[in-house]
């Protein structure tokens, strides 16, 4: 697609549910990168898949998260067992490739854990 | 733990003053330092720096890096309202791809 398309915008859930956000990345990019921003916040690192590998998932907060790539375009991020300190806006970002430093981001899905 | 500090979290100024942002890092292993300017929707990427002394300069916004005193400023000239934004500052390092960012600097513009 032209830009990082992110869903839903948001998303309102009651805490102990199970909450799937989507990302579909710019199509000719290879890496896609999930962040993490509270309100007042930077991003924070959760995890990046290069196509539908993913070396590295030391930023996922906890093993109620998880992400997933299977066919290396679309990516979901799940949150198990929804906390309220989970509240906050997810962010997909995708780069042509790794090292580039160039990332594109999604305009985020502002989750509320109530 | 890798860190990145922004200052100052926030300003105010004139449509044509000048405004510089200030980003230290402590980055271990570190590669390089990226600007990015949020507003109401996403992050827009500005620059990335790699080299001590050498500016990137993109219209009226320019960057400079120092990476013996671990900082870098980002300059705005003749300012518009169109540059109220928050200013994102991160640290990536070689070994992996995850890009440590500062809280931002958050800028508001005054006609």
């Amino acid at each position: 697609g032209a830009g990082v398309s992110q869903s839903p915008r948001y998303k309102v859930t009651k805490r102990g549910q199970d909450v799937t956000l989507r990302c579909d990345p710019i199509s000719s990019h290879a890496t896609l990168y999930w962040y993490q921003q509270a309100l007042g916040q930077g991003p924070e690192f959760l995890t990046y898949f290069n196509y539908e590998a993913q070396p590295d998932k030391s930023g996922l907060p906890s093993d109620r998260f998880s992400a997933e790539r299977p066919e290396g375009s679309i990516s979901t991020l799940t949150i198990q067992r929804t906390e309220q300190r989970d509240s906050a806006m997810y962010r997909c970002a995708s780069s042509l490739w790794q090292n580039t430093g160039e990332l594109f981001f999604g305009e985020g899905s502002r989750l509320t854990v109530l | 733990e890798d860190k990145v500090v922004q200052s100052p979290l926030s300003l105010v100024v004139h449509e044509g003053d000048t405004v510089t942002l200030n980003c230290s890092y402590e980055v271990t292993n570190f590669r390089s330092l990226l600007w990015y300017k949020q507003e109401k929707k996403a992050p827009t990427f500005l620059f990335m720096l790699t080299s001590s002394g050498i500016e990137k300069k993109s219209g009226r916004l320019s960057s400079i890096l120092d990476k013996k005193e671990l900082f870098s400023i980002l300059n705005i000239t003749a300012t518009q309202t169109g540059d109220s934004a928050i200013y994102l500052c991160a640290g990536s390092n070689f070994g992996n791809e995850k890009l440590t960012f500062g809280t931002g600097t958050r800028l508001t513009i005054i006609p």
